[in-house]
C-alpha cells in the first residue's frame, strides 16, 4: 500500500523567511515518482515538480527548492523568502510505476500554507 | 487555452436530484480520472480510464458512474445526490499510466453542494 504523510498541517509565517514543508513516503515499489502540487486559495492544482525515484538530485526552480532523501523516504520542499502570494495548500503525492496501486496518484493530507505580510 | 476543462465550476443541488460533471482535455491524453477533494483537503482517486476502458474504479458508491464517449472526455453522473457528496471533484488526464510520460494535469475543480 502507498502512503504519504504530510505531519505539519497548517505553517504560519512572516514574508521573507524561509519554510520548509514535510513529506515523508511509504511505498513497496522501487519505481516511482513524487510530485509537489499547489492548491492556492482559487481552488486549482498547480503541479510544481516531478521527481522519479532513481533521480535523487536536489532541484531548486527559483524561490523554490527539493530535497530527495530516498534513505529516510522524504521529499522536502523549501520555500525560499517566502512572499504572500506563497500562501496555499501544499500536497506532495506519489505515483507508483507498478504493481496494483499502478496508475494512482496518493497524496498527502496537504500543509496550510500561510504567509503574512 | 484551457488543457483539462470542467463544467459546471459550481453545482448546488438538493438531496436526490441526479447530476452530472463533464470534463474535457486538449492535451491529446489517452488517460483520464476523476478525484474527490473532502471538505478536509483530502484528495482521493475515484475512476480512471484510458482509452475509454475504465482501468481504475476505487471503492465507490454505484451512485457514481464515469462515462468516457471518447478519450478526450470523461464525465461523471452521480444519482440520488447525498449530503456526504459534497466535495470538490476533480477531473485530471496523462499520457498513459505512467508519469514517466506526463504528470497529471488537473482541471480547476467543480464544487458541488448538496442541500
Amino acid at each position: 500500500a502507498q502512503k504519504v504523510t504530510q505531519a505539519q498541517t497548517e505553517i504560519s509565517v512572516v514574508e521573507k523567511e524561509d519554510v520548509t514543508l514535510d513529506c515523508v513516503y511509504e511505498t513497496r515499489d522501487t519505481t516511482y515518482y513524487l510530485f509537489w502540487y499547489k492548491q492556492p486559495p482559487s481552488g486549482e492544482l498547480v503541479f510544481l515538480i516531478r521527481r522519479n525515484s532513481f533521480d535523487e538530485q536536489n532541484e531548486i526552480s527559483g524561490r523554490y527548492s527539493w530535497n530527495f532523501q530516498k534513505s529516510t523516504s522524504s521529499f522536502n520542499f523549501t520555500i525560499t523568502a517566502s512572499q504572500v502570494v506563497d500562501s496555499a495548500v501544499y500536497f506532495c503525492a506519489l505515483w507508483p510505476a507498478g504493481g496494483t496501486s499502478y496508475g494512482k496518484l496518493t497524496f498527502g493530507q496537504g500543509t496550510i500554507l500561510t504567509v503574512h505580510p | 487555452d484551457t488543457a483539462v476543462s470542467q463544467t459546471p465550476k459550481y453545482l448546488v443541488t438538493q438531496m436526490g436530484n441526479d447530476k452530472s460533471i463533464k470534463c474535457e482535455q486538449n492535451l491529446g491524453h489517452d488517460t483520464m480520472y476523476w478525484y474527490k477533494q473532502d471538505s478536509k483537503k483530502f484528495l482521493k482517486i475515484m475512476f480512471s480510464y484510458n482509452n475509454k476502458e475504465l482501468i481504475i474504479n476505487e471503492t465507490v458508491p454505484n451512485r457514481f458512474s464515469p462515462k468516457s464517449p471518447d478519450k478526450a472526455h470523461l464525465n461523471l453522473h452521480i444519482n440520488s445526490l447525498e449530503l456526504g457528496d459534497s466535495a470538490v471533484y476533480f477531473c485530471a488526464s496523462s499520457q498513459g499510466r505512467s508519469s514517466y510520460n506526463s504528470p497529471l494535469h488537473f482541471g480547476n475543480g467543480t464544487r458541488l453542494t448538496v442541500t
